[in-house]
Formats: structure tokens, sequence, C-alpha cells
């Protein structure tokens, strides 16, 4: 993996339903991983950051694992709700040599939750 | 307490002209980070300021370039506009100039290059 990738790209799901999402990063040189919820009309509001392989974050039914060593996280919505429906982006700094990092989007899976 | 905003919200441009898009950051956070978004895509980043320093920059050509004044606002320039360029600009501010903190997106200015 050399890039950010997401997957599914998108994903519908009955109210009530849980679901989840991958999130496949580089493995060397970990920095950190970020997920952030964004909604139509609005801006991306960050959901987690994390930085330690292993690490599990969770806020309200949303939850995310973070494994460095293989380069994946997953993000859990649990009891799906369509106040849930938005595109869920994760990102992590890649460096493309020496000190300069960029903070590298997925291009997001977009869930829509139908009542 | 004020987050994240920008301005304007929507800015038509001909090709070769020259914009100037602005933000202040959320109170208390000192970076300011910029961020492409074309249909499609994930948000591309563009570069990150400081302490009134570009910190970090993505592949974007030298027609992008930034500022940050000692409020912590920044602004991003792009000089001869292509009809690329259209797509949705985002700020984003943080605080320590490091990417391990979380960042706070404002709403976005969405440029058209006609």
């Amino acid at each position: 993996i050399l890039n950010v990738e997401q997957s599914p790209q998108s994903l519908h799901v009955q109210e009530g339903d849980s679901t989840n999402f991958t999130c496949s990063f580089p493995s060397s040189n970990f920095y950190a991983l970020h997920w952030y919820r964004w909604e139509t009309a609005k801006s991306p509001e960050a959901l987690f950051v994390m930085t330690l392989n292993g690490d599990e974050k969770k806020k309200g039914r949303i939850s995310a694992t973070l494994n460095t060593k293989e380069g994946y996280s997953y993000l859990y919505i649990k009891g799906s709700q369509p106040e849930d429906s938005a595109t869920y982006l994760c990102a992590s700094p890649l460096s493309s040599g020496g000190s300069n990092y960029k903070l590298t989007f997925g291009k997001g899976t977009l869930l829509t939750v139908n009542p | 307490d004020a987050g994240v905003t920008q301005s304007p919200t929507h800015l038509i441009k001909t090709r070769g002209q020259q914009v100037t898009l602005r933000c202040s950051p959320k109170s208390g956070h000192d970076t300011v980070s910029w961020y492409q978004q074309a249909l499609g895509q994930g948000p591309q980043f563009i570069f990150q300021y400081y302490e009134e320093e570009e910190r970090q920059r993505g592949n974007f050509p030298d027609r992008f370039s930034g500022h940050q004044f000692p409020n912590y606002s920044s602004e991003l320039n792009v000089n001869a506009l292509l009809l690329g360029d259209s797509a949705l600009y985002l700020c984003a501010s943080s605080l320590g100039g490091s990417f391990n903190t979380e960042a706070f997106f404002g709403q976005g200015t969405r440029l058209t290059v006609v």
C-alpha cells in the first residue's frame, strides 16, 4: 500500500443495522490515523485521531480500531441511524521524503442509512 | 466560540486570473492547513502553515501559495487559474504544527474557473 485507500466506496444499510468500513494505509513510517465524518453541506468533523498500534477509540455508537503493523483501521457503527448518513474519511500523514509530510485522505465511504 | 471560518463561500473566476481565499482558525489554534477537493476525490493536501511559515507541502505547483498572519489567520493564493483548479477548497486548523491532533475544518470555498 503506497496510498490511503478506503472500502467500500459506498454502503446502504437499514436503520438499526451495524456496519463497518476499512481504511488501509502504508504501515512503514506510520505517524497517525485520522477518521472524519462529512455530512452534506457541512464541514468535515473529526471523529478520532489514533497513534498507537492496537488502539481502540469510541464515541457513542461509533468506534475504531488500529493495526499499524498491517496498515489498516476499521470504523464500526452500531445500530445505524439515518443521521449517521455521511461520507466517512480516513487520513494518514505520508512522507514524500525526509521530514516533509502531507496528510493524505482516502476517497471516503459514503454511508446511507435508510429509515 | 467561533469555529473555522472561510471566505468567500463561492467564487467564479476566469482562466488566467488570480484568486485569494481566506481562513480564520478556531480560537486557540495556531496551525492552518489547506486542501483541495475535486469531485469524487478525497481532500488533497496543499500545504500547512505554522508560526507564519509553510511547514509542509503537498504536490501542488508554485502557482499555489499562502500566507499566515500573526493572528494565525491564513490566505491561499492561486495564480494563473486553470479550469482544473475548479474545486472545493477547505481550510483546517489545529494546534501545535503536527499531524497527531484533530483538525477542525471550515465549510470551504467553492471555486469555479470558467
